[in-house]
């Protein structure tokens, strides 16, 4: 069965700081996706990561992939309030690119002044 | 261009009863995904439809079924509502490029559906 694991779920940043959310996975798949969902709404693609070694930066985040080790990244610079929300990284079920997405839990992240 | 359009938003039903949930795809997109995302979690993968058809499905039982038209809007059907069935129900539509799909979904609002 795959699954999908983050850490930390749960992270209290102040604004200004850096921090980075882990996403292991545990399939043979050469892309994964990050999404992001404000409360009470739906979700917001921000990457899709296409290869092993891929990154790709917006903004004050920046996300990339080891498909060898089965881990993605994502790394918030300098925090701000604005990116308050819980972020979720999936992986197709089969491994390849039909969008049978299975998510991890989410990191909910709240960024204090 | 429109994007995922669910209805309804919100509907509350009682035990055993059945309900049937709908999403209009982006304009563009031939495959249609559902998902049920439960309070405090990760969206779950209930199963997609590409060309009318069942292509891919996660651990969800019988009584979760779903339809694909030709304009490639979709519905998903779950009888015998249980407590537990009380979620977000998100729709995702997704394009094919070349004939091969992208993996990218793009997520409607979604139906909250209460079991009571």
């Amino acid at each position: 069965e795959l699954k999908v694991e983050q850490n930390p779920l749960f992270l209290s940043m102040q604004e200004g700081k850096n921090y980075t959310i882990y996403c292991n996975y545990s399939t043979t798949s050469d892309r994964l996706y990050w999404y992001r969902q404000d409360p009470g709404k739906s979700l917001e693609s921000l990457f899709v990561l296409l290869s092993n070694g891929a990154v790709k930066q917006e903004g004050r985040l920046m996300a990339s992939l080891d498909t060898k080790a089965r881990l993605s990244t994502l790394h918030i610079t300098a925090a701000v309030h604005d990116l308050s929300a819980t972020y979720f990284c999936a992986v197709d079920l089969y491994g390849g690119s039909q969008g049978n997405l299975i998510f991890g839990k989410g990191t909910k992240l709240s960024v204090k002044p | 261009e429109t994007g995922v359009t669910q209805s309804p938003t919100h509907l509350i039903k009682t035990r055993g009863q059945q309900v049937t949930l709908r999403c209009s795809s982006q304009s563009g997109h031939n495959t249609v995904s559902w998902y049920q995302q439960a309070l405090g979690q990760g969206p779950q993968f209930i199963f997609q439809y590409y060309r009318e058809e069942e292509n891919g499905r996660g651990n969800f039982p019988p009584r979760f079924s779903g339809l694909q038209f030709p304009n490639y809007s979709s519905e998903l059907n779950v009888n015998a509502l249980e407590l537990d069935d009380s979620a977000l129900y998100l729709c995702a539509s997704s394009p094919t490029s070349g004939g091969a799909h992208t993996g990218e979904l793009f997520f409607g609002e979604g139906s909250r559906l209460t079991v009571l």
